[in-house]
């Protein structure tokens, strides 16, 4: 089975600065999908970002970017130039190739707070 | 294209009572699961389709579950004689499997509070 971890339950950052979101998972497969996805507060869950495992190359979308280190199963993600609306909590997410199925495991997730 | 939508998007029932979901995806998508999540948690995985088949549901997914997909469309999720650890938010996604490899989408989802 897949575990997702985030330890960090809470993080805050200056509005325009950058912050990083870790989060580890444990499998013993070896091709799989990793995401992050926002969810603000009383609105729904969105898509921020994915990876596909066997790309060594770190998925990028306009100020979100990943750290993807496959060996050590980390998948952390950096927003740069943060802005009030990145206000929310962030969840990383794992899931098996597709194919199989693709049901998402998630960690517990994080609270983001930018602060003006 | 307007997403997925749930409703109702709250519900408050006595405990004993029978309630029943509806999700409804986005047209083309022919995978919807379907999620629960608690306060302060992340999502749990209950169960899903491929089309109108229910290929696996969770340990989670005690009797008093049950979902449907009739017509691999919408979907439904009851759940019968409801206990106070059933309030949670449930949580309905869907993608494409031939699509941009399996991304899910999801809806707002239906806040349960049994009381």
């Amino acid at each position: 089975a897949q575990t997702v971890t985030q330890s960090q339950p809470e993080m805050s950052v200056q509005e325009a600065e950058t912050v990083t979101l870790s989060c580890t998972y444990d499998t013993s497969e070896s091709n799989y999908y990793l995401f992050w996805y926002k969810q603000p507060p009383s609105r729904q869950m969105i898509l921020v970002i994915r990876q596909e495992a066997y790309k060594q190359q770190n998925a990028t979308e306009n100020r979100f970017s990943v750290n993807f280190q496959k060996a050590a199963k980390s998948f952390s993600l950096k927003i740069s130039d943060s802005q009030l609306g990145d206000t929310a909590m962030y969840f990383c997410a794992f899931m098996k190739h597709a194919g199989a199925n693709s049901k998402l495991t998630f960690g517990k997730g994080i609270t983001l707070s930018v602060r003006p | 294209d307007t997403g997925v939508s749930q409703n109702p998007r709250h519900k408050i029932t006595k405990r004993g009572q029978n309630v029943t979901f509806r999700c409804d995806p986005i047209s083309e998508h022919n995978r919807l699961y379907w999620y629960r999540q608690t306060l302060g948690q992340g999502p749990e995985f209950l169960t899903y389709f491929q089309n109108e088949a229910q290929l696996e549901k969770s340990r989670l997914l005690s009797d008093r579950f049950s979902a449907e997909r009739p017509k691999g469309s919408f979907s439904t999720l009851e759940i019968q004689r409801t206990e106070q650890g059933d309030s949670a938010m449930y949580l309905c996604a869907s993608s494409f499997s031939g699509g941009r490899k399996d991304t899910q989408y999801f809806g707002p989802g239906t806040r349960l509070t049994v009381l």
